[in-house]
């Protein structure tokens, strides 16, 4: 099946720190999402990107959709504590109704 | 104002038994979705229905059966629970497909058997 890995699966920063992580596939995809899912809680979108190459900032959040539609990456500055959660990338092709989930990048701010 | 809700939040039962978990989406919304996120907190689709009308099963056992009786419901009925049905169910919406619109989703229903 469909393989939609996300790097690092965990990470422990301190508080300030720029944040970077990753999602690949192996097949290619029109659309990539990026997701943040706080303990307790459903995922919530926070990036979404359409077009190859595509660089799009929220705030401190900036995600690129990889130029040969096999990857994204996902960055946030200075990092603070309401961060803490578990990202997830997905990917959806147009016309398609079916969203495949990455394995997650668990983000864990150190005190 | 809550845009995707779900009910109930948590549901313990006996292995065996027969368990209905509703989803309601206020958003007007033409697609919903049901996925599954185990212990690991893979998540993973098990259903999708455009205007009441079954579009993604998943593979999911028969046990598992969805019922859309209208647009802004999708509920999901699970006969003869099993051990390994153990985990968090998310219901979701979308204004259509997948690829061209955000998917919101509600707060999860957690579900053990024992």
């Amino acid at each position: 099946g469909q393989q939609l890995n996300q790097s690092p699966q965990s990470m422990f920063i301190q508080e300030g720190e720029d944040v970077s992580m990753n999602c690949t596939s192996s097949s290619i995809f029109n659309t990539w999402l990026w997701y943040k899912q706080d303990p307790g809680e459903g995922p919530v979108l926070l990036i979404a990107l359409y077009k190859a190459g595509e660089l799009t900032s929220n705030g401190r959040l900036t995600a690129q959709f990889g130029i040969t539609r096999k990857d994204s990456f996902l960055n946030i500055s200075a990092s603070i504590p309401s961060d803490v959660g578990i990202y997830f990338c997905a990917v959806a092709n147009f016309g398609n109704e079916k969203l495949t989930f990455g394995t997650g990048t668990r983000l864990t701010i150190i005190p | 104002d809550t845009a995707v809700s779900q009910t109930p939040k948590y549901l313990v039962t006996q292995m065996g038994n027969d368990k209905s978990i509703k989803c309601e989406q206020n958003l007007g919304h033409d697609t919903m979705y049901w996925y599954k996120q185990d212990s690991k907190k893979f998540l993973k689709i098990m259903f999708s229905y455009n205007n009441k009308e079954l579009i993604i099963n998943e593979t999911v056992p028969n046990r598992f059966s969805p019922k859309s009786p209208d647009k802004a419901h999708l509920n999901l009925h699970i006969n003869s629970l099993e051990l390994g049905d153990s985990a968090v169910y998310f219901c979701a919406s979308s204004p259509g497909l997948a690829g061209e619109n955000t998917q919101y989703f509600g707060p999860g229903t957690r579900l053990t058997v024992l």
